[in-house]
């Protein structure tokens, strides 16, 4: 068993749909990444949480801490939004990385 | 730009040739990352700098692989005697943190690695 899993591992959306991607880890941790990773292009971090929720822009991450669990969501979900959404577990100083969810918004 | 910088973005090469995949790091981040992105695989770890140091090397795949960090800065990834599996993007990355903690890390462009 994967110690960061991530469902779901493919998702396709319309545009404006609200979009939830879940990611749940089995080591302990002090933080949280979740990553963005367009085809052909570099990683791009979106957030590191440790506890509660953080905002930016359309983007909103959580993390439940006791139950080892976190979400990124996104709203008013784009086109331009597609990519592959990855969550890193940091038990420092390395990240255990999901495998991902490919992430299609269509028009 | 201020980023991390990888060079080659994309090395061919042939199966036991060895190959230096280079990483220069944002400056003055004392912490510095090496990944692996195989095709059709998740991103994995490899080895962990802190300042010159390698503290963490336990993702490296087998003694063919060999990193080295000069000046707390450039880092050098070394493979030698390529294998067909080798091939993956290696990806480094860079962060502030002096204890390799809880610090944003930021990502190259990575480097394409194909062996033939």
């Amino acid at each position: 068993k994967n110690e960061v899993e991530q469902s779901p591992q493919n998702l396709t959306a319309q545009e404006g749909e609200f979009i939830t991607i879940n990611c749940s880890y089995s080591v302990g941790i002090s933080a949280l990444h979740w990553l963005q990773q367009h085809p052909g292009g570099g990683i791009v971090s979106l957030f590191m949480l440790s506890s509660g929720k953080k905002k930016h822009g359309r983007l909103i991450a959580t993390i439940n801490i006791q139950e080892k669990h976190s979400s990124l969501h996104i709203t008013a979900s784009h086109p331009r939004d597609s990519a592959v959404y990855i969550c890193a577990a940091l038990p420092p100083p390395k990240l255990i990385f999901g495998t991902g969810t490919r992430l299609q918004v269509f028009p | 730009g201020a980023g991390v910088s990888q060079s080659p973005s994309n090395k061919v090469t042939e199966k036991g040739k060895d190959v230096e995949l280079r990483c220069d790091p944002i400056s003055g981040h004392t912490a510095l990352y090496w990944y692996r992105q195989s095709l059709g695989q998740g991103l994995e770890f490899l080895i962990y700098f802190q300042g010159n140091s390698a503290p963490d090397k336990s993702g490296l795949p087998s003694d063919r692989f060999s990193a080295e960090r000069t000046g707390g800065s450039v880092s050098t990834l070394t493979i030698q005697r390529t294998q067909q599996e080798d091939s993956a993007v290696y990806l480094c990355a860079s962060s502030s943190s002096l204890t390799g903690g809880l610090k944003t890390q930021y990502f190259g462009p990575g480097t394409r690695l194909l062996v033939l």
